[in-house]
């Protein structure tokens, strides 16, 4: 069955440094989204990608946040100046296409990103 | 650093018995909800999903019923397996029609399955 997935599983960075979260969506999707999750914490939406354009990004997803689909594969998150409160886990998630039965978001099993 | 984690509501049942896992969502116009269950470190799992326009829907052994009214979602497992130890968040969509679609997600309910 395909999946999304995800790379690196875990990411220990520096604060200020800047890090890229890789994601291989489902290879017939259209849709692909950002979430994460802080320790403990409900899942955070953070922004939707389509047609080559976001769609829609919550307050979370400020100027430091960029995601990019280089490829016809890839789809990546860049955060270019991380913060300690950027540590989370931070999970991809694409869908079909716009549609009666093809709403469900399936997610991949996520990044963890520690903020030293 | 990190926050401090939010205390999970926690379900605990016998192996054997059904589970019922409840969930508000917030927003009247919410018109797609989905139950996803996530194991320890790993990604939200789809289990089944419910229209607005729908007031129940079944699936293998899990069952979501939808009461628009109160705005209240309910997941059912029959016959709990130790497998199904997860935690379980209900996650409702504003935007059915959209090409943004994105999810909101509850505070989610951990389930104990004792042998």
């Amino acid at each position: 069955e395909p999946e999304v997935t995800q790379t690196p599983s875990h990411q220990v960075t520096q604060m200020g440094q800047e890090v890229i979260l890789r994601c291989v969506p489902i290879s017939n999707h259209l849709y692909f989204y950002w979430y994460r999750q802080i320790l403990g914490q409900k899942v955070e939406f953070l922004v939707s990608f389509y047609n080559n354009e976001i769609s829609e990004k919550s307050e979370i997803f400020d100027d430091q946040f960029s995601v990019e689909r280089p490829d016809g594969s890839n789809f990546t998150l860049k955060i270019r100046s991380t913060k300690l409160e950027d540590s989370a886990m931070y999970f991809c998630a694409s869908r079909p296409r716009q549609g009666a039965s093809e709403e469900t978001q399936y997610f991949g099993p996520g990044t963890r990103l520690l903020v030293l | 650093g990190e926050s401090v984690g939010l205390h999970l509501p926690t379900l605990s049942v016998q192996e054997g018995d059904n589970s019922i896992i409840n969930c508000a969502y917030s927003n009247s116009a919410s018109d797609y909800f989905i139950w996803y269950k996530q194991e320890s470190g790993k990604g939200p799992q789809f289990i089944i999903d419910i229209r607005s326009n729908m007031d129940k829907r079944q699936g293998q052994r899990v069952t979501v019923l939808l009461n628009k009214t109160v705005k209240h979602l309910s997941l059912q497992i029959a016959a709990t397996q130790p497998g199904d130890s997860a935690v379980y968040f209900c996650a409702e969509n504003t935007d059915f029609t959209g090409t943004a679609s994105k999810l909101t997600f509850g505070t989610g309910t951990r389930l104990q399955v004792t042998l």
